[in-house]
């Protein structure tokens, strides 16, 4: 079974379209998160959620909405498309180890926007 | 400057080398250290955990951190192809919930 797993894996849109990405983990983790990979690997957080709240909101444009139905799930839902939101959008979790926390990732979510 | 520098490469090395792969931050407030693989397409996965300074070795991999120096490595022996990847070096502070990343080293293993 996969631990972390996020759909769509591939997602072509228009710009000013609204989708959605969804993301699952089954390893029983408190804390789940969105992060951004850019066209040069930089992998950078969004949001972090530690059972259904949230706790991390990095500037993100606020178009970005992250929603936490549960605590084994975070979807993330973006307004009105834009050519620059084109990256791999990973959903992670963690059960923080003392105050350290070891990330499991999905296997992301390329989003283009045309 | 940005939080933690970390080359880009790309790195090319021949079949057997020793790898080395290093990263610099600035925050001293990092206790938490880690290494991530990603393949291409793929998540990125943990492949090294460290707590403050010190050594920390798992089979062909070895971390290390000079937290005096602000400077992280991870080495890689006897590599292989099947190393070919991007690594990621991590870090975090106390509080967790948020870890910064670096830009990732692409590394490519010849045969």
């Amino acid at each position: 079974d996969t631990a972390v797993s996020q759909t769509p894996k591939y997602l072509v849109t228009q710009m000013g379209n609204d989708k959605s990405i969804k993301c699952e983990q089954n390893l029983g983790h408190d804390t789940m998160y969105w992060y951004k990979q850019d066209s040069k690997k930089f992998l950078k957080i969004m949001f972090s959620y530690n059972n259904k709240e949230l706790i991390i909101n990095e500037t993100v444009p606020n178009r970005f909405s992250p929603k936490s139905p549960d605590k084994a799930h975070l979807n993330l839902h973006i307004n009105s498309l834009e050519l620059g939101d084109s990256a791999v959008y990973f959903c992670a979790s963690s059960q923080p180890q003392g105050t350290g926390e070891k990330l499991f990732f999905g296997s992301g979510t390329q989003l283009s926007v045309l | 400057q940005k939080e933690v520098e970390q080359d880009p490469g790309p790195l090319s090395v021949p079949e057997g080398a020793i790898v080395s792969l290093n990263c610099t931050y600035s925050n001293s407030a990092f206790q938490y250290f880690m290494w991530y693989r990603q393949y291409s397409r793929k998540g990125p996965e943990l492949l090294m955990y460290t707590y403050s300074s010190g050594n920390k070795e798992d089979g062909r991999f070895t971390a290390q951190v000079d937290k005096s120096s602000k400077y992280i490595s991870l080495f890689i022996r006897d590599s292989q192809p099947s190393d070919s990847a991007t690594y990621l070096c991590a870090m975090s502070g106390t509080g967790g919930f948020k870890t910064i990343f670096g830009a990732g080293t692409r590394l490519f293993v010849k045969a």
